[in-house]
């Protein structure tokens, strides 16, 4: 079972910033299977990217991420309310694992 | 229309067992497995196993060996997850989701969760 670690456990921004979050596997990632869910309080997960890098449908253009083998990033270009929430990357395939998370808190 | 429907939550002793129920609709049953995933308060994501409703096999993490039962009702297009010689430690939020069979995708939907809590 491949183990992902994120970081950081929590960041702290304003609304409008940048965020940039990090996701890193124990091995390498096969066949681009790593995806990204936002969880706001109280809610299941929703998917946000898959395959690396693809935004799945309804996901907004300031969602992007990407990185290779090991070493993956999501990147969300201008924090709107909504985006405040904990963040998980995932490998998905035979035997799917997910990293512990990233809080995205208010400033 | 909801494509997963969860059971209510429940409330049980330790040692006990719980059965969680994930009703698909409004899309193919047979293209798309089952995976359930739980949620410990405050904590996060642990993938539990998955089934095959084509076939009706079942992959599940190495962390549920022998307490973990998946199976499904293609009747009912409803899938079941049970959880036996419960402890304190499975008090959880358990969701249902769901990837194709064909692409090997990421978790488009999920169901709303089923909190289970496990008290003495």
């Amino acid at each position: 079972e491949i183990v992902l670690t994120q970081s950081p456990g929590t960041l702290s921004l304003s609304p409008g910033e940048r965020a940039t979050l990090s996701c890193k596997a124990s091995e390498s990632v096969t066949s681009n299977y790593l995806a990204w869910y936002r969880q706001r309080p109280g809610q299941p997960p929703t998917l946000l990217i898959y395959a690396v890098s693809a935004r799945a449908a309804g996901i907004p253009d300031r969602f992007s991420a990407g990185g290779s083998r090991t070493d993956f990033t999501l990147t969300i270009s201008r924090l709107e309310p909504e985006d405040f929430a904990v963040y998980f990357c995932q490998v998905y395939g035979y035997s799917p694992s997910f990293g512990q998370g990233t809080k995205v808190e208010i400033k | 229309q909801v494509p997963l429907v969860q059971s209510g939550p429940e409330v049980k002793n330790p040692g006990a067992s719980v059965r969680v129920s994930c009703k698909s609709s409004g899309y193919t049953y047979t293209d798309y497995y089952i995976h359930w995933v739980r949620q410990a308060p405050g904590q996060g994501l642990e993938w539990l196993g998955w089934i095959d409703p084509r076939s009706g096999d079942t992959h599940h993490s190495k962390n549920f060996l022998d307490s973990i039962t998946m199976t499904m009702d293609t009747s009912i297009y409803t899938a079941y997850m049970e959880l036996t010689r419960l402890t304190s430690g499975d008090t959880a939020i358990y969701y249902c989701t769901r990837n194709s069979v064909s692409i090997l995708d990421a978790f488009d939907i999920w169901g709303e969760g089923t909190l289970i809590i496990v008290s003495s």
